[in-house]
This record gives structure tokens, C-alpha cells and sequence, in this order.
């Protein structure tokens, strides 16, 4: 059974970096056929994709997060990473890691709230 | 970018049938997927590539796609079913796009 596990600093100051970890069991990233997302969700508001990476180190991003972020994975250790600069209050969320099957995603990890603070 | 548009409630009697819709642009030309999230749970798939269902997740739920309108139906609703659900396609421009999700109540 594939599971998934976010970590990673709850609180981030304004103008600095977001930094994520996912962490992957029941699964090797180095010989899934699978894309791995990050995803994440403010409270109260719908789901907005992040980006994601194959395990040959290819990415995607949302066009409109594109600018400032990157997307790493680190096979052999079995997980895969999120770094977001510079940012603001409006990047307060909850942020998810999920197994990407190109159209859906069909295993999730429960999520690791990021407040970015003043 | 590329928009999905789902109507903010819907309220269902149990055991009777709900729809719920998600529109977008030429929608029908992309595979569209539904997960539900319940309060402080991540989402969970119901419905992937229009209209199939993972192990596990209940005949009751089905789906359709096609033209600017995905549809998502409940039938025999059950109290257990009571969620946001959101519509997601992917998008060749935008990647992946997600729904503005939709309450669904049960009464």
C-alpha cells in the first residue's frame, strides 16, 4: 500500500523560502511509471496544483506559481521535495504531496499546514 | 487560464439522487476526475478518466463528460456520502486544473 507523508517547517516568514518534504512508502520512486505532485489548498478555497516531477527528474509547473517554484526528488532516499520562494501570506495553505497518474491523482498524503507570517 | 465552475451546494434526501455538475470549456475533450474531501481529511478519488471507479469506492457513484459539462451522480445517497467534491481536468496549457468545489448536504 502506497502512503505518503509531508514535513517540513509549519511557519515561514514573508519574503523567504517554503521548503517540503514528502516522504514515499509501499513504492520506489526510481521505477514508479508515476508523476509526483504537490498540491495545496487555503482554508476555505478550492485545490490549486503546485507542479510535479518523474522520476528521471522531469518537472511541470503551474504557470502561475512557475516563477518561483522547483520541484527536486531524491530517489534513492524515496522522496520528493517543494521549494517555493519569496513568499507571502497569500501562500498560507495547506500543502499536499499526491501520486499523479498524468490525469488524476490517486493516492494523497494528509497534508502539512504552512503559515507564512509577518 | 483554464476554469471549472461547480455550484457551490447541493442538498440530497437520503436515498435519493444527487448530480453535481462541473463546466468548463470544451470540457468534454479532457478526462476529468471527482474526489471528495470530507472535514479535515485529504481528498479522496471517486471517479478518474470520466467515468471510472477506483477499488473500492461504490457502484452508487457515477459520472459522465462531455461537451462544456462533466456530471458527477449519487444515487441512494447515504449520510456517509456528505462532502466537497471536486471536479479536476488536465489541461495541456494550464496542467492540472481543479473545481470550485461543491457542498454536498445530506438531510
Amino acid at each position: 500500500q502506497v502512503q505518503l507523508q509531508e514535513s517540513g517547517p509549519g511557519l515561514v516568514k514573508s519574503s523567504q523560502t517554503l521548503s517540503l518534504t514528502c516522504t514515499v512508502s509501499g513504492a520506489s520512486l526510481s521505477s514508479s511509471t508515476a508523476y509526483w505532485s504537490w498540491i495545496r489548498q487555503p482554508a476555505g478555497k478550492e485545490l490549486e496544483w503546485i507542479g510535479h516531477i518523474f522520476a528521471d527528474g522531469s518537472t511541470k509547473y503551474n504557470p502561475s506559481l512557475k516563477s518561483r517554484v522547483t520541484i527536486s526528488i531524491d530517489a534513492p532516499k524515496n522522496l520528493f521535495s517543494l521549494r517555493l520562494t519569496s513568499v507571502t501570506a497569500a501562500d498560507t495553505a495547506l500543502y499536499y504531496c499526491a501520486r499523479d497518474r498524468i490525469s488524476y491523482f490517486d493516492v494523497w498524503g494528509p497534508g502539512t499546514l504552512v503559515s507564512v507570517s509577518s | 487560464s483554464y476554469d471549472l465552475t461547480q455550484p457551490p451546494s447541493v442538498s440530497v434526501s437520503p436515498g435519493q439522487t444527487a448530480s453535481i455538475t462541473c463546466s468548463g470549456d470544451r470540457l468534454g475533450d479532457k478526462y476529468v476526475s471527482w474526489y471528495h474531501q470530507k472535514a479535515g481529511q485529504s481528498p479522496l478519488l471517486v471517479i478518474f478518466q470520466d467515468a471510472k471507479r477506483p477499488s473500492g469506492i461504490p457502484e452508487r457513484f457515477s459520472a459522465s463528460n462531455s461537451g462544456n459539462t462533466a456530471t458527477l451522480t449519487i444515487s441512494g445517497t447515504q449520510a456517509t456520502d456528505e462532502a466537497v467534491y471536486y471536479c479536476q481536468a488536465w489541461d495541456s496549457n494550464a496542467a492540472f486544473v481543479f473545481g470550485t468545489g461543491t457542498r454536498v448536504t445530506v438531510l
